[in-house]
């Protein structure tokens, strides 16, 4: 079964600052990959997503993340933070099949603080 | 386009009792999946729901179960409620040609005392 840990649970950074959100996944090949956020009372908006190719993905809200294979790892970055950043994010894995793509095994989260 | 809809927002209910939460999902959409997330925890996948027939279910009891609709609506009923069904459970639904593009309501908390 897949797992996916997330080992910062909260990170706080300086506006302006840039980001990094660790995610490491197991799973015996390669499945897909997401990142999601939640803000409070708000429902997970999905942020970006890998399935193959080019293992560096673009996503919304000015959003990157790389996938590296070797270090099973998915990690979400963000060259400057803004305040409206602050939230949860969680990173998330599927089987890499399209009939099981949507039944999504979650990490646990990282709680992200930005300061002014 | 709407999107995701769930109700109640939030519900109260005591051990032993039965609850059903509702979900409309985004138009055009023909899958239905329900998370349940307990507080400072990720999302944990409850079951899916294609064309009314469930379509996968994660590591939960059989008092869980839903129904999906001809109209892609579903529902999610718990049994028996525990302590540990306090939680925010969120509904997600995507179409079958494009399972990777899945959208989330904003959850309905559901509190057991």
């Amino acid at each position: 079964a897949q797992s996916v840990t997330q080992p910062d649970i909260h990170i706080t950074v300086s506006e302006g600052a840039s980001l990094e959100l660790r995610c490491n996944y197991s799973y015996g090949a390669t499945p897909y990959l997401f990142w999601y956020v939640q803000s409070p009372g708000q429902g997970l908006q999905l942020l970006l997503k890998y399935f193959s190719g080019d293992t560096l993905v673009q996503g919304i809200k000015g959003f990157e993340a790389e996938f590296k294979r070797s270090q099973s790892s998915f990690n979400l970055r963000k060259p400057s933070v803004h305040w409206s950043d602050a939230a949860e994010y969680f990173c998330a894995v599927a089987p890499g099949d399209t009939g099981t793509a949507s039944k999504l095994t979650f990490g646990t989260g990282t709680r992200l603080q930005v300061t002014l | 386009e709407t999107g995701v809809t769930q109700s109640p927002t939030h519900l109260i209910k005591t051990r032993g009792q039965q609850v059903t939460l509702r979900c409309s999902s985004q138009s055009g959409h023909n899958t239905v999946s329900w998370y349940q997330q307990a507080l400072g925890q990720g999302p944990q996948f409850i079951f899916q729901y294609y064309r009314e027939e469930e379509n996968g279910r994660g590591n939960f009891p059989p008092r869980f179960s839903g129904l999906q609709f001809p109209n892609y609506s579903s529902e999610l009923n718990v049994n028996a409620l525990e302590l540990d069904d306090s939680a925010l459970y969120l509904c997600a639904s995507s179409s079958r040609d494009r399972t990777t593009e899945q959208y989330f309501g904003p959850g309905t908390r559901l509190t057991v005392t």
